[in-house]
């Protein structure tokens, strides 16, 4: 069963720092990995997707990698605001049916 | 306009009242899903659809039903709602073809069952 762990389960950093949040997963046998953002009480944005035959995806200040040998990816969040608050998620989607997701990372940035 | 809308956001019922939850979606995808979130547990899969005859069992399916009434609806039905059944619930959308699958979520319903 596949099984999808984020660490750490928090992280807080000051304005302007470069950081990077950590999703692992038990199965490589994925189709794809998507990372979201959640504000509290909120619904999820998609913030980037990574086909399991792609390295990596950037989308502005956000960098995603992926190594599927290693079941690890990785989001990277260059010069961080306070706007940057709230909780990421990873997910991995097996056999192109629904999301496995883990339990997220939640990050707050200080100004 | 909102791509994937659900319906009630919020709602408070009882113990042993049928409650249904909508999900509208007009991304013209032809799978959805819903999902519900609790807090430490992340979020897991209730049920999901490729398409209008197709209904399918997710992680944790017991004590709920859907229904997809056309591409573009997906309900959830509560038959008898239990307390434990308090969470945030979210509908999701896809398209295999077109956006590799890429899943996009509804606001999120919240329900409490007192």
């Amino acid at each position: 069963k596949q099984e999808v762990t984020q660490i750490p389960a928090a992280l807080s950093v000051p304005e302007g720092e470069n950081l990077v949040l950590n999703c692992s997963f038990t199965d490589s046998a994925i189709y794809n990995l998507q990372w979201f953002r959640q504000d509290p009480g909120k619904g999820l944005t998609s913030l980037l997707l990574i086909q399991s035959s792609q390295r990596e995806q950037t989308s502005g200040r956000l960098n995603a990698s992926l190594d599927k040998s290693s079941g690890r990816s990785t989001l990277y969040i260059a010069a961080s605001q306070p706007g940057d608050s709230a909780t990421y998620l990873c997910a991995v989607n097996q056999a192109g049916t629904a999301l496995i997701f883990g339990k997220g990372t939640t990050l707050s940035v200080s100004s | 306009d909102a791509d994937v809308t659900q319906t009630p956001r919020n709602r408070i019922t009882k113990t042993g009242k049928r409650i249904m939850l909508e999900c509208s979606q007009t991304k013209g995808h032809d799978r959805m899903y819903w999902y519900r979130q609790d807090p430490g547990l992340g979020l897991r899969l209730i049920y999901y659809s490729f398409d209008v005859k197709d209904i399918n069992k997710g992680e944790i399916s017991d004590g709920y039903s859907v229904s997809r009434q056309a591409q573009a609806k997906f309900s959830l039905s509560l038959e008898s709602a239990i307390p434990n059944q308090t969470a945030l619930y979210f509908c999701a959308t896809s398209d295999l073809v077109s956006a590799y699958n890429e899943q996009f979520f509804g606001p999120g319903t919240r329900l409490t069952v007192l």
